[in-house]
């Protein structure tokens, strides 16, 4: 199905072990961003590509990495996960600037770290 | 002063009011405005674009106030289904990627 997806939808770890937050996307859109939900916060930026090869630091980038070696795919590691990193992380996707257009939310990833 | 501030609610309104809401933002620069909304643990959804010129989808009307630099969405009629948080969402102006979303003002409709 066209769409935009991601896996694992709920994800248990423990301090210091990595994490990779799986994000997939059909329309070939250029523009894929990772945001974490936190109350009290609203949403924030963690990174975003603008293309394939090509990754750029928001808001709240330590202690994540992320990379594009495909248009569709987006992944999001935790290298070392922290209390402080228990969130809902939404991926999303424009089909040109994320500034101007339309993102498209995929469902979350609701991470607990214990 | 926030980048983008919203009254985080609840507005608490009866079926078939009328519930409007601002949201002010601080980057004189800034170029786009929008409104998404996001039900309870669900993912955000665009609602609407703001315009200059003020833009009308059904019962909901976005306004943009450049001069004050804050964005209202209204809408009249409320429904049961309206019950929702929405997100005020404004880019950054100077052409670029990226937008920032406010905390969200929590609507909840009552029977």
């Amino acid at each position: 199905d066209a769409g935009i997806t991601q896996s694992p939808r709920y994800k248990i770890t423990e301090t210091g072990r990595q994490v990779t937050l799986m994000c997939h996307q059909t329309w070939s859109h250029s523009y894929m961003f990772w945001y974490r939900q936190d109350l009290g916060h609203g949403l924030r930026l963690i990174y975003y590509s603008a293309a394939a090869d090509i990754t750029d630091k928001g808001e709240v980038p330590d202690g994540y990495v992320v990379s594009r070696s495909k248009t569709e795919n987006f992944p999001l590691t935790l290298e070392s996960a922290t209390r402080s990193q228990t969130s809902v992380y939404f991926c999303a996707s424009s089909e040109s600037s994320g500034g101007y257009n339309e993102q498209f939310f995929g469902p979350g990833t609701r991470l607990t770290v214990l | 002063r926030k980048e983008v501030e919203q009254d985080p609610g609840p507005f608490n309104v009866p079926e078939g009011a009328t519930v409007a809401f601002n949201c002010t933002y601080s980057n004189s620069a800034s170029q786009s405005f929008f409104w998404y909304r996001q039900d309870c643990r669900k993912e955000p959804k665009l609602l609407m674009s703001v315009y200059s010129s003020g833009n009308e989808d059904g019962r909901f009307t976005a306004q943009l106030n450049r001069a004050s630099q804050y964005i209202s969405l209204l809408i009249r009629d409320s429904k049961l289904s309206d019950s929702a948080t929405y997100l005020c969402v404004v880019n950054r102006g100077n052409r670029d990627d990226k937008i920032i979303f406010g905390k969200g003002t929590r609507l909840h409709i009552l029977p």
